[in-house]
């Protein structure tokens, strides 16, 4: 099974609110990514975590915060966004950060700030 | 540095037929990974195939094969016998020490199949 699951599909969100993005996996991956993907661009890498710590920060604003709660799960908590920050957001898992595997990519949460 | 190159835009190719979507990339890197994406329009970045530095046989995945040619760095998709389906973006990626292991990916090349 290579399945990465991302929770919800779809979300509108007002420049208030607080909500939170959810991804998870089942394959025992131990490097665990949020990526950012604007129309038509490839994905931007924002965090990586590794063995449940934060590992990389691709220098994002603090309205995006992670949580890795424990190595299936990994969550992104959206505060007082910006209509900019409307985009495709994918959760991807890897066997370990240190490895030059594959990643694989959940089917991405579609974002849209009012 | 590290930087993958997809130099076509766009691509159509006729439904059955078989089409080479292009890669080349820079690195200094020994070793390192490549790898071949597949995003349709719904949004999910689908894994189709991998090819590591030291590997002396290009991979093949079904329809998929990568022709890797380090010498020359390209690391080119070759899909097989097309389908309505294939329609996608498809993305060449990397990884490597040098940039710490990040996956860097390329433009993107959009694939049209034509009935």
């Amino acid at each position: 099974d290579t399945e990465v699951t991302q929770t919800p599909k779809h979300l509108v969100m007002g420049m208030t609110n607080k909500k939170s993005l959810k991804c998870e996996q089942h394959m025992g991956h131990r490097a665990m990514y949020w990526y950012k993907q604007k129309a038509k661009k490839p994905p931007e890498l924002m965090f990586v975590y590794s063995y449940e710590k934060l590992s990389i920060n691709e220098s994002v604003p603090s309205r995006f915060s992670p949580e890795c709660p424990n190595s299936s799960l990994l969550n992104l908590h959206l505060h007082a966004l910006q209509p900019e920050d409307s985009a495709l957001y994918l959760c991807a898992s890897s066997q370990a950060y240190s490895e030059v595997t594959e990643a694989f990519f959940g089917q991405g949460t579609r974002l849209t700030v009012v | 540095a590290q930087k993958i190159t997809q130099t076509q835009p766009g691509m159509f190719v006729q439904e059955k037929e078989a089409v080479t979507l292009d890669c080349t990339y820079d690195t200094s890197d020994q070793s390192y990974g490549l790898f071949w994406y597949k995003q349709p329009s719904s949004g999910e970045m689908i894994f189709l195939i991998y090819q590591g530095s030291y590997d002396e046989q290009n991979a093949t995945e079904g329809r998929y094969s990568l022709n890797f040619q380090k010498a020359r760095k390209s690391a080119n998709l070759v899909i097989s016998a097309s389908q309505l389906g294939d329609s996608a973006m498809y993305f060449c990626a990397m990884r490597g020490v040098v940039k710490g292991n990040k996956l860097v990916f390329g433009a993107g090349t959009i694939l049209r199949v034509k009935s």
